[in-house]
């Protein structure tokens, strides 16, 4: 148990669903991170927010929304995905260090995504 | 842009059998972190290196940073079944670039 959750674990959704990812921390961080994982690529960075502010969008599709109302709360909304968006999504926290930079990064369970 | 090589990216040994993971870059990082991540689940951290030449030592895992803050190299001592999981480095600050890991099955 890492303080970091995450729902759904699992999700399968055809291409023209809207369906959510929702990540929340009770760590006391005010930074969150959207991750995706796929097989045989390394993690890949999709959105920073630091202070509920959004500092990066690693050229990810539209059909990917980020949305972080709170610090502790962090969602993914997905829509007219595509089967090669099929991944496992990860959240992660942290805090932002005194230089700004981020301070260590601690992950959820993963959103196991299937597109259909 | 920065990246990390892992190798090797699969090892299937063993218990009782000693290993040694590598990661490599030619960029400088300020920090490595090593993640371990079993499946289904998010990597969980395992250690974060900062000094050139520093090592730290977890139970049978040992963890070097390289002097020029380039690579690091995990070794693992008499690996155990619960030691199977994937193995990820990871380096820089407010954005973490990952290698592709290496996947370790110790069998029994």
């Amino acid at each position: 148990e890492t303080g970091v959750t995450q729902t759904p674990r699992h999700l399968v959704m055809g291409m023209t669903n809207k369906k959510s990812l929702k990540c929340e921390q009770h760590l006391g961080h005010n930074a969150m991170y959207w991750y995706k994982q796929s097989a045989k690529k390394p993690l890949e960075l999709m959105f920073v927010y630091n202070f509920k502010e959004q500092t990066e969008n690693n050229s990810v599709p539209s059909r990917f929304s980020p949305e972080c109302p709170n610090s502790s709360h962090l969602f993914l909304h997905l829509h007219t995905l595509q089967p090669e968006d099929s991944a496992l999504y990860l959240c992660a926290s942290s805090r932002l260090g005194t230089s700004g930079g981020s301070e260590t990064q601690y992950f959820g369970p993963g959103t196991r995504l299937l597109v259909l | 842009t920065q990246l990390l090589e892992q190798s090797p990216q699969f090892l299937s040994i063993q218990e009782g059998e000693n290993l040694t993971v590598y990661c490599n870059s030619s960029s400088v990082f300020s920090s490595l972190q090593w993640y371990r991540q079993e499946p289904g689940e998010g990597p969980v951290l395992l250690v974060t290196v900062v000094t050139g030449g520093e090592v730290k030592k977890l139970k049978r895992l040992t963890f070097q940073f390289g002097d020029a803050r380039k690579d690091s190299s995990l070794h693992i001592t008499a690996a155990q079944p619960g030691d199977t999981g994937l193995y990820l480095c990871a380096g820089g600050s407010e954005k973490l670039v990952f290698g592709k890991g290496m996947k370790l099955t110790v069998n029994p």
